[in-house]
């Protein structure tokens, strides 16, 4: 069955560090993959997707996100962040050799940047 | 460009009374049109999706029901609310390709009381 995990419910990072927000996933065929941002009381936001090539993806504010088709991950990254990074995060898959459109969503991780 | 426009962004009513939120998309041409559920700020549940006017599948039997009367409009409706029915509401539209993403409007809170 297609399914998307985040693993971790929050994630607390310094201003100015590094930050991995991660996901992984499973799909019977090849997958296509999403990063929305959702700040708070706000529709969804597209960060970045993977459709196929280069394993690293670059997107909005900053944020990148590494395919590992071994691992089944697709962890969204950010070499230094930011206190406006605060938010809500959902990873996305689509079975490219699925018969159902529909985006399958993981359960969101919460970020928190400190100052 | 494309736009996506939800209202209201809140609303509160009482259990029982009818419910009617609106999405319209604004240039594209035969979107496929969703709604989503988010509650208590985290997991999004996909109520219902439509590939055309008219045209209107759901995911989760509810309390609630999807109307498409012309190709960029989106309407949830509901008879009787009930408390249960309260969320986060989201719309989003896609253009029907996998490698696509969603694009969603702000939402409307939705609070039953």
């Amino acid at each position: 069955a297609q399914s998307v995990a985040q693993p971790e419910d929050q994630v607390n990072v310094a201003e100015g560090n590094p930050l991995t927000v991660k996901c992984t996933y499973s799909v019977s065929g090849n997958p296509y993959l999403f990063w929305y941002v959702q700040y708070p009381n706000r529709g969804l936001q597209f960060l970045l997707k993977y459709i196929t090539g280069d394993n690293l993806v670059k997107g909005s504010y900053g944020f990148e996100a590494e395919f590992n088709k071994s691992q089944t991950s697709f962890h969204l990254k950010k070499p230094s962040a930011l206190v406006s990074d605060s938010a809500l995060y959902f990873c996305a898959v689509r079975d490219i050799l699925g018969s159902n459109y529909q985006l399958i969503w993981g359960a969101g991780t919460k970020l928190i940047i400190k100052p | 460009s494309q736009t996506i426009h939800q209202w209201p962004a809140t609303l509160v009513q009482p259990v029982g009374s009818p419910l009617s939120l609106e999405c319209t998309v604004e240039g594209t041409s035969n979107p496929n049109l969703y709604w989503y559920r988010q509650a208590a700020g985290r997991g999004l549940q996909l109520l219902f999706y439509s590939v055309g006017i008219g045209q209107i599948s759901s995911e989760v039997p509810q309390n609630l029901s999807a109307s498409r009367p012309q190709d960029r409009q989106f309407i949830l409706s509901s008879k009787k609310l009930l408390l249960s029915d309260s969320g986060f509401y989201l719309c989003a539209w896609g253009t029907g390709n996998y490698n696509s993403p969603l694009h969603f409007g702000n939402g409307t809170r939705l609070t039953v009381t």
